[in-house]
């Protein structure tokens, strides 16, 4: 089956510190990937899609450079929180989407971001 | 903005009780799909519904789609403790090429053995 990798899986750091999330299709190629932001025991909020060689197009309410979309690959997407803050600490997931608009979308583990 | 409804929003059963969780769209979805999270873990997809009155089957799991498409619904027979999980339906708002999913604000599930 599709597999998508994300890395990292916690990641723990100061206020004011980057930190960037790799999303990764490792069976397949994705020329969408999708990036969500899901706060404890809440639905998934969608903060951005990313098209591979083109800008990722935002939420509305996510702030573009805050958080940094690169889909330089048809396998990989990165997501850069700069210049992180403690409210931005959540869990971080991101999705490849397999082939044609009607497919299921594959999802990474997730990345759990804590900003002291 | 446009939303995905989902209730309840918690269930706990007794093991081998049915469960059922709802989703309502105000608008008329392309598709629907469900996925279903373990605690501490990432969506996994279940199934897609496309076409009006849809009705699909997973061994204990039944999947509806309205006439009109816009609400769906899960069911699950005779729990089990396997299936603990947070069921999220996630809908595709209008068509063309928007490949965005809503997803509603999921229903955890737990089952006391």
């Amino acid at each position: 089956g599709a597999v998508v990798s994300q890395h990292p899986s916690w990641v723990i750091c100061k206020s004011g510190t980057s930190v960037k999330i790799e999303c990764r299709s490792l069976d397949f190629q994705a020329t969408t990937m999708f990036w969500y932001r899901q706060f404890p025991k809440q639905s998934l909020m969608l903060m951005a899609t990313s098209n591979e060689g083109s800008k990722a197009t935002y939420e509305q309410g996510v702030e573009k450079d805050k958080f940094l979309i690169n889909h330089a690959s048809l396998t990989l997407s990165t997501l850069t929180v700069t210049s992180a803050h403690p409210e931005d600490s959540s869990f971080y997931i991101c999705s490849a989407l397999q082939g044609e608009i009607n497919q299921p979308q594959h999802f990474g583990d997730g990345t759990r971001l804590s900003i002291l | 903005g446009q939303q995905v409804m989902q209730i309840p929003q918690y269930q706990h059963v007794q093991e081998g009780e049915d469960f059922t969780t709802y989703c309502n769209s105000s608008t008329t979805l392309s598709n629907i799909q469900w996925y279903k999270q373990r605690p501490g873990g990432h969506p996994v997809f279940l199934i897609q519904l496309v076409k009006s009155g849809e009705v699909k089957k997973q061994k204990r799991l039944t999947f509806q789609f309205g006439e009109a498409k816009k609400n769906s619904s899960l069911h699950i027979t005779a729990t089990q403790t396997t299936d603990v999980g947070t069921y999220f339906c996630a809908g595709r708002l209008g068509g063309g090429s928007n490949y965005k999913l809503t997803f509603g604000k999921g229903t955890l599930l737990t089952v006391n053995p």
